[in-house]
């Protein structure tokens, strides 16, 4: 059985930083794409970061760009997103997905909420 | 980037009737393998959402066959051909073929 775990998220001021992490297990963690995907009440959900196999290529929405880095440790079968600069706009919930084929989400986490506020 | 729109936003559905969500995008989900990334995603009250169709029409694993998609280009259509209780939640189209990849606004499903 494939389970994703997301953890990291929480409350953080403005300007402020945060870590996400994803534990995946039950699927050949190396051989696939991981996704993270975030959404909120108010914009439904959005799709923010897409990391390959070995971690060496990464896309990124505009709106996180410069501020979000994706990673992963496949020793570890766990993919990261780092998020600074925060802003009101990036909370929300996020979740990682394992993309097997173009946008196909076959298996998502259960989401870790990010607040970001003052 | 791509945008997505669904049609309608919301759903009141008597059990045992069919239900049709349209989905648009600005730009054409075919790719030139022939392929066609639209993929609909059902997200359960308090759930993470889950894969239902992909590929326009290929049900996943587990998906009943009550489900079923279709469409071409820009402009798609997810079916439930008799809606049961456990259907309701918001429906999300996603295309997959233009980065970034881009969700329609969802339409939620209820019963009547």
């Amino acid at each position: 059985e494939v389970t994703l775990v997301e953890s990291g998220g929480g409350l953080v001021q403005p300007g402020g930083s945060l870590r996400l992490s994803c534990a995946a297990s039950g699927f050949t963690f190396g051989n696939h794409w991981l996704t993270w995907i975030r959404q909120t009440s108010g914009r439904g959900l959005e799709w923010v970061a897409l990391i390959n196999p070995d971690g060496n290529s990464k896309w990124y929405v505009d709106s996180v760009k410069g501020r979000f880095t994706a990673s992963r440790d496949n020793a570890r079968d766990s993919v990261y997103l780092q998020m600074d600069s925060l802003r009101g706009e990036d909370a929300a919930v996020y979740y990682c997905a394992r993309d097997v084929d173009w946008g196909r989400l076959e298996d998502w986490g259960q989401g870790t909420l990010v607040t970001v506020s003052s | 980037d791509v945008v997505m729109t669904q049609t309608p936003l919301s759903l009141s559905v008597t059990p045992g009737q069919p239900a049709s969500i349209s989905c648009k995008s600005t730009q054409s989900l075919l790719h030139s393998d022939g392929r066609t990334f639209l993929h609909w995603y059902l997200q359960k009250p308090g759930q993470s959402p889950q894969l239902l169709i992909y590929e326009v029409s290929r049900r996943f694993s587990g998906v009943p066959d009550r489900f079923s998609g279709s469409g071409s280009g820009t402009d798609f259509t997810l079916t439930i051909s008799r809606v049961e209780a456990e259907d309701v939640g918001v429906y999300y189209c996603m295309q997959g073929l233009h980065p970034p990849r881009t969700f329609g606004p969802g339409t939620k499903v209820d019963i009547k």
